[in-house]
């Protein structure tokens, strides 16, 4: 069964820092990989996707980063600004018979000004 | 851009009460799912459905049923309310078709009283 994990579970920067937030998932046999935004009680916004072929997507200031082989997933965001400040979640998708979604319990970001 | 809508943002309901969520996407996509997400567990599949009349249970299938009776609309419906269905309820839709992006909606947050 397929289970996602995100570290760290929060992570508090100064504006303008380079960061990295981790996901890592058990079943390397995924369809996509992708990224979401939330802010509190809103709705998810997809930020970047990555099919099973890709090794990385780009835009604007996020990198997202695929190994399969390791089962791991990065997301790069340069110069983090305060407006960046949400929770961000990974989420793997697979072809099981009909398409399902793993979601990692996602890492809140917090930055200062 | 593809749009999912959902019927309410806010929802307050007493228990026993027959509640219906519904969810609409305009882009002709295949594949819709309902989540619930709660604090400390995440975003869990409740069901999906990858296309009209197709529902398939997902992992807290329990005190829930679907319908799906046109391509672009996906209810969720509660047979009678319990305290612990107390949630934030996310509608999603993705086309298998291309590029598989999951596109949410902004989510009804329900309380049943």
């Amino acid at each position: 069964k397929q289970e996602v994990t995100q570290i760290p579970a929060a992570l508090s920067v100064p504006e303008g820092e380079n960061l990295v937030l981790n996901c890592s998932f058990t079943d390397s046999a995924i369809y996509n990989l992708q990224w979401f935004r939330q802010d509190p009680g809103k709705g998810l916004t997809s930020l970047l996707l990555i099919q099973s072929s890709q090794r990385e997507q780009t835009s604007g200031r996020l990198n997202a980063s695929l190994d399969k082989s390791s089962g791991r997933s990065t997301l790069y965001i340069a110069a983090s600004q305060p407006g960046d400040s949400a929770t961000y979640l990974c989420a793997a998708t697979q072809n099981t018979g009909g398409f399902k979604t793993i979601f990692g319990a996602g890492t809140r970001l917090f930055v200062k000004a | 851009d593809v749009k999912v809508t959902q019927s309410s943002r806010y929802l307050v309901k007493r228990t026993g009460e027959k509640v219906f969520l519904e969810c609409v996407q305009d882009m002709d996509h295949e594949n819709m799912f309902w989540y619930r997400q709660d604090p400390g567990l995440g975003l869990r599949l409740i069901y999906f459905s990858y296309d009209v009349k197709m529902k398939e249970k997902g992992d807290i299938p329990e005190g829930y049923s679907v319908s799906r009776e046109k391509k672009e609309r996906f209810s969720l419906i509660l047979e009678s309310a319990s305290t612990n269905q107390t949630s934030m309820y996310l509608c999603a839709s993705f086309d298998s078709r291309s590029y598989n992006e999951q596109f949410f909606g902004p989510g009804t947050r329900l309380t049943v009283l």
